[in-house]
């Protein structure tokens, strides 16, 4: 069965620092990896996705992810954060085989310091 | 466009009392996801459903839950009893037919049982 991990529940940088959310998954065949992101009091809104080709991905509001299959990670990354990045994220991870569920790790809560 | 739409925002009710938690999909959407937050658990897949058929309800709790889908385009979870251990943020989700495509959330039904 499909699973990520989140190693840190919270990650406190600087606003103008680039930020690191970390996610390792586990999955049998080539994964299909998510990040989203929820404000207080909110749903969870899609970042950025991984499902092919370039290592890299690019998503919203600046944000970038780094698929490494050799440490099974996708971490999330900012070059530059902000105060209003400041939320809860998630990774996610679904499997191949149909319109599978998501699997969301446990989440990890950013804070950006002015 | 409109994404998806949950109802009630909020519910206070008392132990012991009917809940029914409502969901619109996006239109066009053929999956459709319902999981529960809690502080404790984090997300948790209830149940979710292809084509209006439920896929796999093995995340429901115990069959106090039940969750319907009658058509494309409406969704209802329902809790009877409700008990306190209920209490959480219900979140419904729809996507495309694609493996690849990520979930769409809505705002959530914060449940509190009394």
């Amino acid at each position: 069965a499909q699973s990520v991990a989140q190693p840190e529940d919270q990650v406190n940088v600087a606003e103008g620092n680039p930020l690191t959310v970390k996610c390792t998954y586990s999955v049998s065949g080539n994964p299909y990896l998510f990040w989203y992101v929820q404000y207080p009091n909110r749903g969870l809104q899609f970042l950025l996705k991984y499902i092919t080709g370039d290592n890299l991905v690019k998503g919203s509001y600046g944000f970038e992810a780094e698929f490494n299959k050799s440490q099974t990670s996708f971490h999330l990354k900012k070059p530059s954060a902000l105060v209003s990045d400041s939320a809860l994220y998630f990774c996610a991870v679904r499997g191949l085989g149909g319109n599978t569920p998501l699997v969301f790790g446990k989440g990890t809560r950013l804070s950006v310091i002015a | 466009d409109a994404g998806v739409i949950q109802s009630p925002r909020h519910e206070v009710t008392e132990m012991g009392q009917e809940v029914t938690l409502r969901c619109k999909p996006i239109s066009g959407h053929n999956s459709l996801f319902w999981y529960r937050q809690t502080m404790m658990r984090g997300l948790e897949l209830l149940i979710y459903f292809n084509n209006n058929v439920p896929i796999d309800d093995s995340g429901m709790p115990e069959d106090r839950f039940s969750a319907k889908m009658p058509n494309a385009s409406f969704s209802t979870l329902k809790i009877q009893p409700s008990e306190p251990r209920d209490s959480a943020v219900y979140f419904c989700a729809s996507s495309s037919g694609q493996n690849t495509g990520e979930l769409f959330f809505g705002e959530g039904s914060r449940l509190t049982v009394l």
